[in-house]
C-alpha cells in the first residue's frame, strides 16, 4: 500500500524556521518525482514544490522561492521541505504527493493527511 | 503564469443529477498536464483525471474529463451520494504548478 506520512509542522513565529519530512513507503520512491502542495484550512489548494527523481532539478511557487527549499533523500524514502522566514501567510496544512506521468500524461495519484504549520506570534 | 478559473463555484443537484464542472485555462494548455481531484471535508485531495481525460485507478466510470486549449470539463454522470466534494483543476506547465479555485457539488 502507498503511505505517505508528513510531520514537522507546529507553532511558530514569524521569521522562523521548520523543516517538514514526508515518509514514503509501499512504493519505490527513487522512481517518482514529488510535491507539496498547502491549503489554508476552508481554502483551496495550492502548489508549492517540486523536485525530480534524484533531486537534482527544483521548482517553487514565486510565494516562497527563496525562502523554502524541496529536497529528497532517496535512501531513507523521505521528502523535505525546509522553510525559513515564514510569514503568517504561510500557515497552511502542507501534502506531500507522488507525481504520476504515465503514457506522457501527468497527474498526482497519492498524498499524504498533511501537517499544520501555523505562523503566529 | 497560467489561471485556471472553475465554475460555477458552486453546483447545487440532487442524487442521480448529472454534474458538469468547468476549467478554463488563461492561455492554451497541454491537455497532457491537465488533472482533476476530489477533496472531501478533513480528507487529502483524490486524482480523478489525468492527462485531461485518462480515468485514475480506481475511479468509477461515472467520472469522466475532456476538453484541449483553454477549456476543460469534468463530468459526473449520475451523483451517488459520496460524490459531494470539493473538486480542483490542475495544471503543471513543467515549471509552476496551478490549481483553480474549486467547485463545490452539493447536494439540493
Amino acid at each position: 500500500e502507498v503511505q505517505l506520512v508528513e510531520s514537522g509542522g507546529g507553532l511558530v513565529q514569524p521569521g522562523g524556521s521548520l523543516r517538514l519530512s514526508c515518509a514514503a513507503s509501499g512504493f519505490t520512491f527513487s522512481s517518482y518525482w514529488m510535491h507539496w502542495v498547502r491549503q489554508v484550512p476552508g481554502k483551496g489548494l495550492v502548489w508549492v514544490s517540486r523536485i525530480n527523481r534524484d533531486g537534482s532539478s527544483t521548482t517553487y511557487a514565486d510565494s516562497v522561492k527563496g525562502r523554502f527549499t524541496i529536497s529528497r533523500d532517496n535512501a531513507k524514502k523521505t521528502l523535505y521541505l525546509q522553510m525559513n522566514s515564514l510569514r503568517v501567510d504561510d500557515t497552511a496544512a502542507y501534502f506531500c504527493a507522488r507525481e504520476l506521468f504515465l503514457s506522457g500524461q501527468y497527474g498526482v495519484d497519492a498524498w499524504g493527511q498533511g501537517t499544520t504549520v501555523t505562523v503566529s506570534s | 503564469e497560467i489561471v485556471l478559473t472553475q465554475s460555477p463555484g458552486t453546483l447545487s443537484l440532487s442524487p442521480g443529477e448529472r454534474a458538469t464542472l468547468s476549467c478554463r485555462a488563461s492561455q492554451s494548455v497541454s491537455s497532457s498536464y491537465l488533472a482533476w481531484y476530489q477533496q472531501t471535508p478533513g480528507q487529502a485531495p483524490r486524482l480523478l483525471i489525468f492527462g485531461a481525460s485518462s480515468r485514475a485507478t480506481g475511479i468509477p466510470d461515472r467520472f469522466s474529463g475532456s476538453g484541449s486549449g483553454t477549456d476543460f470539463t469534468l463530468t459526473i454522470s449520475r451523483l451517488e451520494p459520496e460524490d459531494f466534494a470539493v473538486y480542483y483543476c490542475q495544471h503543471y506547465d513543467g515549471s509552476l504548478g496551478t490549481f483553480g479555485q474549486g467547485t463545490k457539488v452539493e447536494i439540493k
